[in-house]
């Protein structure tokens, strides 16, 4: 069966310091793979979309590689600040492109 | 630009009755799609419509309902509800939708109670 998995024990680091978190999937082609961050109560927020022959895509402090051999994807927040403090979905479509199914997110947690 | 606009914002209800829940896109485009959040279960689709017609649908029972209206806002309905209806309710727009290589603009949604 399609699984999408991210860490779901939250990921607690320094200020200042890289965040590295990792989206996991099996049973999928995915053309693309989407990034969200959300905060408490509130929706969530788009913030990066990487296609299958793309392997690096970077928004200021943020980068995202896709790597559709190892079924992976790495999501980098660098110089991290407390403000990065959120859940981070990672998305994808299924193979008929006709469903976006969500990761569980991993929760970032930025200490000053 | 306006964002996508959920409302109720929060709604109680009892088991067994109905609730319809709205769904303003942003201006211009033209899928509306609808998610539940729980904690256990995380994000799941619900359904999608394009201009007017469902266009995909997730795998949730018949009690899930939705519709689109000609300036393409949507509202969704679930009748008979149950404890386990609790949830988020997402509502999110994109120009294309599904298939399409665009991104999902979610709205904060509409949190349902059911006692």
């Amino acid at each position: 069966s399609q699984k999408i998995e991210q860490n779901s024990e939250a990921l607690n680091i320094q200020e200042g310091k890289t965040a590295t978190l990792t989206c996991n999937y099996t049973n999928y082609s995915p053309a693309y793979l989407q990034w969200y961050r959300q905060d408490p109560g509130r929706g969530p927020v788009f913030l990066l979309l990487i296609r299958e022959n793309e392997k690096e895509k970077r928004k200021e402090r943020l980068k995202v590689t896709f790597d559709t051999t190892l079924k992976q994807s790495l999501f980098h927040i660098t110089a991290s600040q407390p403000a990065d403090s959120a859940t981070y979905l990672c998305a994808l479509e299924n193979n008929a492109g006709n469903m976006l199914t969500f990761g569980g997110g991993t929760r970032l947690m930025v200490k000053p | 630009k306006a964002g996508v606009t959920q409302t109720p914002r929060y709604l109680i209800k009892t088991r067994g009755q109905q609730v319809t829940l709205s769904c303003s896109p942003i201006s211009g485009h033209r899928s509306v799609s609808w998610y539940q959040q729980t904690p256990g279960q995380g994000l799941q689709f619900l359904f999608e419509y394009f201009s007017e017609t469902q266009r995909n649908k997730g795998n949730f029972p018949g009690r899930f309902s939705g519709r689109q209206f000609s300036n393409s806002r949507s509202e969704m309905n679930v009748s008979t509800l149950e404890l386990g209806d609790s949830a988020l309710y997402l509502c999110a727009s994109s120009l294309g939708g599904l298939g399409s290589n665009q991104p999902q603009h979610f709205g904060d949604g509409t949190r349902l109670s059911i006692l």
